[in-house]
């Protein structure tokens, strides 16, 4: 059974672009959920995705959005970039909400902002 | 709001040592804890969880047992091999928090022969 899948791997961006990042998640998973992941301040939630529909999202300003396909498949985008984006982005999927339920990552899109 | 707090790192020990790593954690509610490990150039992926007070979660020699009246899930290894070498994550969730998953900032381990 294939694993999360992210895209890019890895990307350079320069200040004032944007960048689209994409995750295919396990098949069968319907819940996408993003983390940023940065050495000062390790991971931080950015927002879940079920079944089409945003269902919690975190303190992040407005210029980090995403949405979900009908497939499932994931995408992250973040506009205006600023260095302080350069980060991991993790993708982790997983079958359903329930509290105990394992998160399934992928091995995650490094950003670099220049 | 939930918060995790585990120990700062790098922890750095030889092969065969005991390992402990502290985490605690400040939730609302009854939450779910985990461990979560991310190997070099990987992404994180999990190590053990426990769902409810006192239960112990064990995987690959390591242990945790969620302790409610300390707020603490710590990690332990009886015998650390250079392949444990790692960032290691706690995480909690709690009832009703979807994927919003709380994780700590990650404690790296390096274990020398």
């Amino acid at each position: 059974k294939a694993g999360v899948t992210q895209t890019p791997r890895y990307l350079i961006k320069t200040r004032g672009q944007q960048v689209t990042l994409s995750c295919s998640p396990i098949s069968g998973h319907r819940s996408v959920s993003w983390y940023q992941q940065t050495p000062g301040q390790g991971l931080q939630f950015l927002f879940e995705y079920f079944s089409e529909t945003q269902r919690n999202k975190g303190n992040f300003p407005g210029r980090f959005s995403g949405r979900q396909f009908s497939n499932s498949r994931s995408e992250m985008n973040v506009s205006t970039l600023e260095l302080g984006d350069s980060a991991l982005y993790l993708c982790a999927s997983s079958p359903e909400a329930g509290e105990d339920g394992e998160l399934f990552f992928g091995e995650g899109s490094r950003l670099t902002v220049l | 709001g939930n918060s995790v707090t585990q120990m700062e790192g790098p922890v750095t020990l030889s092969e065969e040592a005991f390992l402990t790593i502290n985490c605690t954690y400040t939730a609302t509610g009854y939450p779910s804890l985990f461990w979560y490990v991310q190997y070099p150039g990987e992404g994180l992926q999990l190590l053990l969880k426990a769902t409810k007070a006192d239960d112990k979660g064990s995987n690959k020699g390591f242990e945790a047992t969620y302790r409610k009246e300390t707020t603490s899930f710590h990690l332990e290894k009886g015998s650390v091999q250079v392949s444990d070498s790692a960032v290691y994550f706690c995480a909690l969730r709690t009832s009703g928090g979807y994927q919003k998953v709380t994780f700590g900032t990650g404690t790296k381990l390096q274990v020398i022969p």
